[in-house]
């Protein structure tokens, strides 16, 4: 069974640019959050995906936005890049359909800094 | 606004003792605690949840304890090892949000040989 796994490990960009992170889910399922961790803090909630389709979303502007894929994989996309934007992100997937459909499985993250 | 709270920051305890790491939460619609470990630069790992109907949950050397009336719940390691040293987030959700995880801010937590 695969884990989640995302890409790329870690990104420089400067302020004003886009960034696309990619996610692919672990293996059966078929819900994607995605958190945004500063550096010292907890993860805080961007937004979830669920059969392609947004599923909520957390205290974060429109500039972040994202994809999911009929795969399930998922994209996050930064557009108008800050430097507050610098943090690690983090993708989490879950199995909706089933008895443990809370529980959330994390991948590695993505370290963005904005320069 | 946080919705859970998490103390204390920080913990430095001896190898063998039983570092107690707290947390408290306000929206009662909340109905799944899960407990995170995190390692510097890796992603959270999933170590044990708990659902407020038990009040108290153990798998290995990790210990919750749930008071649903006080709206507090708590992590205890039992004879804690020096790998056990990393940071360590506690977590609430509910169905209605599609348990998107609300975290606290975390725990550094040292265990010395």
């Amino acid at each position: 069974e695969t884990g989640v796994t995302q890409s790329p490990t870690h990104l420089i960009k400067t302020r004003g640019q886009q960034v696309t992170l990619r996610c692919s889910s672990q293996s059966g399922h078929n819900t994607v959050s995605w958190y945004q961790q500063a550096l010292g803090q907890g993860p805080q909630f961007i937004f979830q995906y669920y059969r392609e389709e947004e599923n909520g979303r957390g205290n974060f502007p429109p500039r972040f936005s994202g994809l999911q894929f009929p795969n399930y994989s998922s994209e996050l996309n930064v557009n108008a890049l800050e430097l507050d934007d610098s943090a690690l992100y983090l993708c989490a997937s879950s199995a909706s359909s089933t008895q443990n459909g809370e529980t959330q499985y994390f991948g590695p993250g993505t370290r963005l800094l904005v320069l | 606004q946080q919705q859970v709270k998490q103390s204390p920051q920080s913990l430095i305890v001896q190898k063998g003792g039983i570092p107690i790491i707290n947390c408290a939460y306000e929206n009662t619609a909340f109905d799944y605690f899960p407990w995170y470990q995190q390692f510097p630069g890796k992603g959270p790992a999933l170590l044990i949840a708990i659902r407020p109907d038990v009040s108290e949950k153990k798998e290995g050397r990790f210990t919750i304890s749930f008071n649903k009336s006080a709206k507090q719940f708590s992590l205890h390691i039992m004879d804690s090892q020096p790998g056990d040293s990393a940071t360590y987030f506690c977590a609430a959700s509910d169905s209605n949000s599609g348990y998107a995880l609300n975290f606290g801010k975390g725990t550094s937590l040292l265990v010395t040989p």
